[in-house]
């Protein structure tokens, strides 16, 4: 079975300041992929970053970078330089190599203060 | 240029009544999902349809059924609808092709289903 953890309902960060959300996960499998979502208040969910678990680098994209450690089984979001419309949910999410499902965490809900 | 779309956003009904999600995506993914995201938005996969054929079907009360008339489209059908299922129900689509741990989910705009 897989799990997806994040521990952090909810954070602030100061607007142009860098800020970390956690996600570990729980899986036997040795290939697997992990995701992360935003979602803000409109409601819609936007894919932001992937990182597969034979990568050997983090996965960045823009201002959003992964921070996977395998070994630690933790594969967390960096946010650098926060900007206002960065306030919303942050889901993390895993999806195992040959398996159509995706199990996804219960969120981090992120609000920048200007 | 709309890629997943959903119909209608916002949906109330009263109990017991019989309602139907419409989800259309033009990304030529060959896969296409329901989730359910409740009050405290958790997200929770339903169905799941590769080619039209139900790959995954969760834990759901089978008066929840989905339909796919084709790959692009993965309609759900409510009836008898509870107090309960309320929440906001999100289509998605992936597409199918070689690891499918390496294939992104997109997702609708949601649909706001309140049972009144």
């Amino acid at each position: 079975a897989q799990k997806i953890t994040q521990t952090q309902p909810g954070m602030f960060v100061q607007e142009k300041e860098a800020v970390t959300l956690d996600c570990t996960y729980d899986t036997s499998d040795q290939s697997y992929g992990l995701f992360w979502y935003k979602q803000p208040s409109s409601g819609e969910m936007i894919f932001l970053i992937y990182q597969g678990s034979y990568d050997e680098q983090n996965a960045t994209e823009g201002r959003y970078s992964l921070n996977f450690q395998k070994a630690r089984k933790s594969a967390n979001l960096v946010i650098s330089a926060s900007q206002l419309g960065d306030s919303a949910m942050y889901f993390c999410a895993m999806r195992l190599r040959g398996y159509q499902k995706v199990t996804f965490g219960t969120g981090t809900k992120l609000q920048v203060i200007p | 240029d709309t890629a997943v779309s959903q119909t209608p956003k916002y949906l109330v009904t009263q109990m017991g009544n019989d309602k139907s999600i419409k989800c259309e995506q033009n990304l030529g993914h060959d896969t296409m999902y329901w989730y359910k995201q409740d009050s405290k938005k958790f997200l929770k996969i339903m169905f799941s349809y590769n080619n039209k054929e139900l790959i995954i079907n969760e834990t759901v009360p089978n008066r929840f059924s989905p339909k796919s008339p084709d790959k692009a489209h993965l309609n759900l059908h409510i009836n008898s609808l509870e107090l309960g299922d309320s929440a906001v129900y999100f289509c998605a689509s992936s597409p199918m092709r070689g690891d499918p741990s390496k294939n992104t989910q997109y997702f609708g705009p949601g649909t706001r289903l309140t049972v009144l």
